[in-house]
């Protein structure tokens, strides 16, 4: 997807280890979001960002840590990843959310054993 | 109950007919609704936008959002394979928060 990269894109870890994903933007868009995508509940937001250092949480943030100390990157960190935190991560990012402007990645497959 | 539901599906169509997809939602606060489609292992991608109650079209693709009974629509006109995807609804309280409300999605089988 232009303008957005997520890495990586396929990561198999084992339980109770740290994981970063990554999502780097080249738009200079101000407002970034991760959401995690599991079959019967669509996407749901985890943490999302208004700028830099400006971060907040979502639907469903437990166990999960962001950072953003560029525009251009946004980190979600598992900090101790758990079976049930396997799942396909989404990252979206938008210039102007009100005019519905919102951009998804491609998306990270993570698969905790 | 979720806050939004869609049927799952899957939905299969032959090729060249007319598409409904719905969603329900129960807060009556959101003003702003989406459509997005997604291909397999693709992210999301933004189909159409709509701000409160009313009717929009893009093409072949129509938004319907009817407030009062809290359920929006999508309908594809000549629908093509190329359309076979899952079909997502996402709400927004505000519009300009971007913590958007998803339903699970529908998957859409156009066979030629």
């Amino acid at each position: 997807d232009a303008g957005i990269t997520q890495s990586p894109r396929h990561k198999v870890t084992e339980t109770g280890t740290p994981v970063t994903l990554r999502c780097h933007q080249t738009e200079n868009h101000r407002y970034m979001y991760w959401y995690r995508q599991d079959p019967g509940h669509g996407l749901r937001l985890i943490h999302y960002s208004y700028g830099v250092k400006d971060t907040d949480k979502g639907e469903v943030s437990d166990g999960y840590s962001v950072s953003r100390s560029k525009t251009e990157d946004f980190l979600l960190t598992l900090e101790s990843a758990t079976s049930s935190q396997t799942s396909v991560y989404f990252c979206a990012i938008s210039s102007d959310p009100e005019s519905g402007g919102y951009t998804f990645g491609s998306g990270t497959r993570l698969t905790v054993v | 109950q979720k806050e939004v539901e869609q049927d799952p599906g899957p939905l299969s169509v032959p090729e060249g007919a007319i598409v409904s997809l719905n969603c329900t939602y129960s807060n009556s606060a959101f003003q702003y609704f989406m459509w997005y489609r997604q291909y397999s292992r693709k992210g999301p991608e933004l189909l159409m936008y709509t701000y409160s109650s009313g009717n929009k079209e893009d093409g072949r693709f129509t938004a319907q959002v009817d407030k009062s009974s809290k359920y929006i629509s999508l309908f594809i006109r000549d629908s093509q394979p190329s359309d076979s995807a899952t079909y997502l609804c996402a709400m927004d309280l505000s519009g300009n928060t971007g913590k958007l409300i998803f339903g699970q999605g529908t998957t859409l089988q156009v066979k030629p």
